[in-house]
């Protein structure tokens, strides 16, 4: 699976929009980038993934530039329970596959008040 | 409902000693697997299990091993504790490793284990 580099903290303002950047400029083109966090002294939660296209739930959207090199992350309007380490991984397996997701260093995410 | 759910949350034992981690998804995943998370916060995995059969084994110590009685439970077995062995450990499950993307893994709340 691809490497992925993102910066190693942030600080964002309660009720702005997070932009987390992830860099994969290595990405194959048949593997996905997923987004995860973990809040402190819980396990890790599925955010988001997608391929090629830009994708939005529930939590929040995925922007996947044209060269796939690079992603962002929008948390549109963040909130204190956001704080959290987030991480960008890029698998070619959706569920992990034989290798399971690989995790990197993440990203602190810091909501201030 | 809890959907991945793993037992103990806390464990304190003794260098030498042998204990048991029990995991269990209500989720209907035919994958589970079990992630370490170091001191450093590096979360690596362990093993996973397809089906009652295992996929995956990293270059963890043969003191560690994994019991799947059916396809709900993954239990970690750990013989002969060490000091480094103090970590959280985590469950996890999936829909399946298949390409096509589409689906998660769903973590449980991890278990703290710490050998004195």
């Amino acid at each position: 699976d691809a490497k992925t580099t993102q910066p190693t903290s942030m600080d964002c303002a309660e009720g702005r929009a997070a932009n987390l950047p992830c860099n994969h400029s290595t990405i194959s083109g048949n593997e996905y980038v997923y987004w995860y966090r973990q809040i402190h002294s819980q396990g890790p939660q599925y955010i988001i993934h997608g391929l090629k296209n830009n994708e939005t739930n529930e939590m929040a959207s995925l922007i996947i530039t044209e060269d796939r090199k690079s992603s962002t992350l929008i948390l549109p309007h963040a909130t204190l329970r956001d704080t959290a380490v987030y991480y960008c991984i890029v698998s070619r397996y959706s569920g992990g596959g034989a290798d399971g997701l690989t995790f990197g260093k993440g990203t602190h995410l810091i909501i201030q008040p | 409902d809890t959907a991945v759910s793993q037992t103990p949350k806390y464990l304190v034992t003794q260098m030498g000693n042998d204990k048991s981690i029990k995991c269990e998804q209500n989720l209907g995943h035919d994958t589970m697997y079990w992630y370490k998370q170091d001191s450093k916060k590096f979360l690596k995995i362990m093993f996973s299990y397809n089906n009652k059969e295992l996929i995956i084994n990293e270059t963890v110590p043969n003191r560690f091993s994994p019991k799947s009685p059916d396809k709900a439970h993954l239990n970690l077995h750990i013989n002969s504790l060490e000091l480094g062995d103090s970590a959280v450990y985590f469950c996890a499950s999936s829909q399946g490793a298949r390409q096509g993307g589409g689906n998660t893994i769903y973590f449980g709340e991890g278990s703290w284990l710490t050998v004195v």
